[in-house]
């Protein structure tokens, strides 16, 4: 499957606990975005990457919120002493430059 | 600063129907559009829409593009239930930005 990968799919973890998130992107693609999304809302950016330099974050994201992308291949998102409000879809999406998004499956996250 | 926004938010009709989503957008540097079409999973692609008034048709969807006013429309003739799903536009120029979907209720 050559498609966008994302690791793990569901994820519960008990607040004030640290949680990472593995996105591999479809390998020809240079941009690897995150967004998080909650019911019934749209996905709501994060942060992206055109090879490995982290080009934009969200303004919105805490400093609870890191992402990586060391070698322009596969990220990581890391969420340190996770709130209940964290609790979200996680969703990773690759394109070549800003054109069509192709999204992985998604990481829900509980957080309790 | 940059914005998307959809309406209607949500919207229930019966197999059959007609209906016509919108997306509205303030984006600099504006390049394309996108429609996404979102169950219970993630987001799959629909439309790539980059020139106005050229109507893009994949079976009973087809979407078109309105540089000047700054809109997009969404039309699906004769839903079916399988058609209910949330439809996102979206648009990129660095991010992507997402508009908060429409919500679509296609009942028997």
């Amino acid at each position: 499957d050559t498609g966008v990968s994302q690791d793990p799919r569901h994820k519960i973890t008990k607040r004030g606990q640290n949680v990472t998130f593995r996105c591999d992107p479809i390998s020809e693609h240079n941009r690897l975005y995150w967004y998080r999304q909650t019911l019934g809302q749209g996905p709501e950016f994060l942060t992206y990457f055109q090879n490995e330099a982290q080009l934009e974050k969200s303004r919105l994201l805490s400093d609870r919120f890191s992402a990586e992308r060391p070698k322009g291949s596969f990220s990581t998102l890391e969420i340190q002493r996770t709130e209940q409000g964290d609790s979200a879809m996680y969703l990773c999406a690759s394109s070549f430059l800003a054109e069509e998004l192709n999204f992985g499956p998604g990481t829900r996250l509980l957080v309790l | 600063e940059d914005k998307v926004v959809q309406s209607p938010l949500s919207l229930v009709v019966h197999e059959g129907d007609t209906v016509t989503l919108n997306c509205s957008y303030e984006v600099t540097n504006f390049r394309s559009l996108l429609w996404y079409k979102q169950e219970k999973k993630a987001p799959t692609f629909l439309f790539m829409l980059t020139s106005s008034g050229i109507e893009k048709k994949s079976g009973r969807l087809s979407s078109i593009l309105d540089k000047k006013e700054l809109f997009s429309i969404l039309n699906i003739t004769a839903t079916q239930t399988g058609d209910s799903a949330v439809y996102l536009c979206a648009v990129p120029y660095d991010k992507v930005i997402f508009g908060p979907g429409t919500s679509l209720s296609v009942i028997p």
